[in-house]
């Protein structure tokens, strides 16, 4: 098993563009979440899913959106991209509920100029 | 918004010594989760904490939930250079889904 695979690892992107970041698993979990962390802070959830067809906020979802068609994928979509945005992303997923064990994948260090 | 408090923000110990953190909040959690993340790395869980009360052990690490439901702990005995990393707490708001993590605890083992 991979896990829980994200890309790319690193990016630029320049103020107003788009991107989606890109999150699987192999591990047939439902849960999913998407975390930013900043320096000097722990990790804030952006948005979850707990099964497909099925997403929610976390405590910073403005600025991004989420959708997930399969239980194997995740995209974290920018829609235009700010320098507040600049930050190290995590993508994770359990087996089961939030509280169960969250298995993460390597992160994303995005940068907006 | 639900906020976890981690001290100390940062150690310098000897390989060797004991250490001691702690997670506090102003709200009750039914949850209590210690990860440690690695530089480069996404976190790693080491215990998980269910029930007020509860004493886990990992090894060299012993973790607590408190009674009040509103702290925990996490001591890590005779420190190796190996437990450097960043240490979070975590739990999911009461009733919910969405994960709360603490700020962290840096910590530097001198070999």
């Amino acid at each position: 098993n991979a896990g829980v695979t994200q890309t790319p690892k690193f990016q630029v992107l320049k103020t107003g563009q788009s991107m989606t970041l890109q999150c699987a698993q192999d591990m047939n979990h439902e849960y999913m979440s998407w975390y930013r962390q900043d320096p000097g802070m722990g990790l804030r959830l952006i948005h979850y899913s707990v099964g497909a067809g099925i997403t929610d906020q976390g405590e910073v979802p403005n600025g991004y959106n989420v959708s997930r068609s399969t239980t194997e994928d995740f995209p974290l979509r920018l829609l235009s991209a700010a320098p507040s945005q600049t930050s190290v992303y995590f993508c994770a997923s359990t087996r089961a509920g939030v509280g169960d064990e969250q298995f993460f994948g390597p992160g994303t260090r995005l940068t907006v100029l | 918004g639900q906020q976890l408090n981690q001290s100390p923000q940062s150690m310098f110990i000897q390989e060797g010594e004991d250490v001691s953190m702690n997670c506090t909040s102003s709200s009750i959690f039914n949850t209590w989760l210690w990860y440690k993340q690695e530089p480069g790395e996404g976190p790693v869980l080491l215990i998980a904490l269910y029930k007020a009360g509860e004493l886990t052990s990992n090894g060299r690490l012993t973790a607590q939930f408190g009674i009040t439901r509103k702290d925990s702990f996490l001591n890590i005995s005779a420190s190796i250079p190996s437990d450097v990393g960043i240490y979070f707490c975590a739990g999911p708001k009461y009733n919910n889904n969405d994960m709360r993590f603490g700020a962290g605890t840096r910590l530097t083992v001198k070999p």
